[in-house]
């Protein structure tokens, strides 16, 4: 079946610093959503990319999607305490609406 | 308006005994999704209910898990004969519309003792 693996598994970061997550899947997909899960709570959706390439923006947060669709990465620019948190990506198969979770990778910002 | 609802948050059964999760989606969503998160780890996909098709029951682990969403609307996962290995967070999620971005409820902590 479809996995996705996300790299790396936990990083910690000071404050200021730029942070990175890859996302990864062994099979193309038709979409990919990114969540944030601050510690303690849910995941909250974030972004959807959909096509080939695609790049979008949201403040700090730079979310991008492989030309093949089988990645996709997510830079945070100048980390705040604030983003602290479990990022994880999610693929679509293209079918109805079912996703694949990533396993997550856990930011910690410190001062 | 209100987002998802799970009762109960929290829920110790002792290893045998069966169990009910429930989940309140978001009114006029049309997908409904169960997970479930063990400590520190990834979220694995159990169940998924949309409108009226066959739900998708891919990811449940064993026939001990069960799962109705009745009227489209409220659903329950059922553990029957608990294990210690069920212990872990249940996650549902409701989604609708052309992004389908899911939408969680805050989770049942359940622990096998």
């Amino acid at each position: 079946g479809q996995q996705v693996m996300q790299i790396p598994q936990y990083q910690h970061v000071q404050e200021g610093e730029d942070f990175t997550t890859y996302c990864n899947s062994s099979t193309t997909l038709s979409n990919i959503q990114w969540y944030k899960q601050r510690p303690g709570g849910h995941p909250v959706f974030l972004i959807q990319l959909v096509k080939s390439g695609e790049v979008k923006k949201q403040k700090r947060l730079t979310f991008q999607f492989g030309e093949a669709k089988k990645n996709s990465s997510l830079h945070i620019t100048a980390t705040q305490t604030t983003d602290v948190g479990t990022y994880f990506c999610a693929g679509g198969d293209g079918t109805a609406s079912k996703l694949t979770f990533g396993t997550g990778t856990r930011l910690q910002v410190t001062l | 308006g209100a987002g998802v609802s799970q009762s109960p948050s929290n829920k110790v059964t002792e290893k045998g005994k069966d169990v009910e999760l429930r989940c309140d989606p978001i009114s006029g969503h049309t997908a409904l999704y169960w997970y479930r998160q063990s400590l520190g780890q990834g979220l694995e996909f159990l169940i998924y209910f949309q409108g009226n098709s066959a739900p998708d029951k891919s990811g449940l682990p064993s026939d001990r898990f069960s799962a109705e969403r009745t009227g489209g609307s409220v659903s329950t996962l059922t553990i029957q004969r608990t294990q210690q290995e069920d212990s872990a967070v249940y996650l549902c999620a409701s989604g609708y519309g052309t992004v389908y971005e899911q939408y969680f409820g805050p989770g049942t902590r359940l622990t096998v003792t």
